[in-house]
């Protein structure tokens, strides 16, 4: 049973920058994508950026300036660099796993949700 | 971009009701992409329902997915106490993806 273990400092200074590393279960990494995912204090979600397991990557807009994700398979760990913070950053941090499935009969990809979710680790931006 | 739409924003039901939530997008969507999530409080979201309609493994079938196009529902067909919480629908489109702001459902 594949597990996500989100780590990383839980108090971040503003301007400076935010760092969190998603431990997944050895073995699992391979041939999945992997998105992190955040949610403000009262607020909903809101999607960061995913990165492939072949290290591809796509960022939500509104963020691109300022992240980066990272993937290390030989350590099963995936990362997320979010440079520049302000207090809008505070949030609950989230990594998933991303399923997407390839669809013979029709030729192609059919996403089957963020199966796995960290148990979320809290970020406060503040000095 | 595409907005997700959900309604209402609150839900105030009792155990044994049946309960419908409505996802709407800004624009037609594939269903193929359309996932709905369940969070209760100080937990992570669970996938419920993914391609609009398939339930996740271990996922009760109480809850059922329908539409396409730019609407869809989420229905649970008889409210259990362990199923309140904030439910998120989520779209994937040209490598993005979209949540919608959520419906709070409460009890009575």
């Amino acid at each position: 049973q594949v597990q996500l273990q989100e780590s990383g400092p839980g108090l971040v200074k503003p301007s400076e920058t935010l760092s969190l590393t998603c431990t997944v279960s050895a073995g699992y990494i391979n041939n999945y994508y992997w998105s992190w995912i955040r949610q403000p204090p009262g607020q909903g979600l809101e999607w960061i950026g995913y990165v492939s397991s072949s290290g591809s990557t796509n960022y939500n807009p509104s963020l691109k300036s300022r992240v980066t994700i990272l993937i290390d398979t030989a350590k099963n760990q995936f990362s997320l660099i979010l440079n520049s913070v302000t207090a809008a950053d505070t949030a609950v941090y989230y990594c998933t796993r991303d399923i997407w499935e390839y669809i013979r009969s029709s030729r192609g990809w059919a996403y089957n949700g963020m199966d796995v979710w960290g148990q979320g680790t809290t970020v406060t931006v503040s000095s | 971009e595409i907005v997700l739409t959900q309604s209402p924003d609150t839900l105030s039901l009792s155990p044994g009701e049946r309960v419908t939530l409505s996802c709407r997008a800004s624009q037609s969507v594939g269903s193929s992409f359309l996932t709905w999530y369940q969070q209760k409080p100080g937990q992570a979201p669970r996938l419920l329902i993914y391609g609009a309609s398939s339930r996740a493994t271990g996922i009760p079938d109480r809850f059922s997915g329908s539409g396409s196009g730019t609407d869809f529902t989420l229905t649970i067909s008889r409210l259990e106490p362990e199923d309140f919480g904030v439910y998120y629908c989520q779209h994937y489109v040209n490598s993005l993806y979209t949540f919608g702001q959520g419906t709070k459902l409460e009890s009575k």
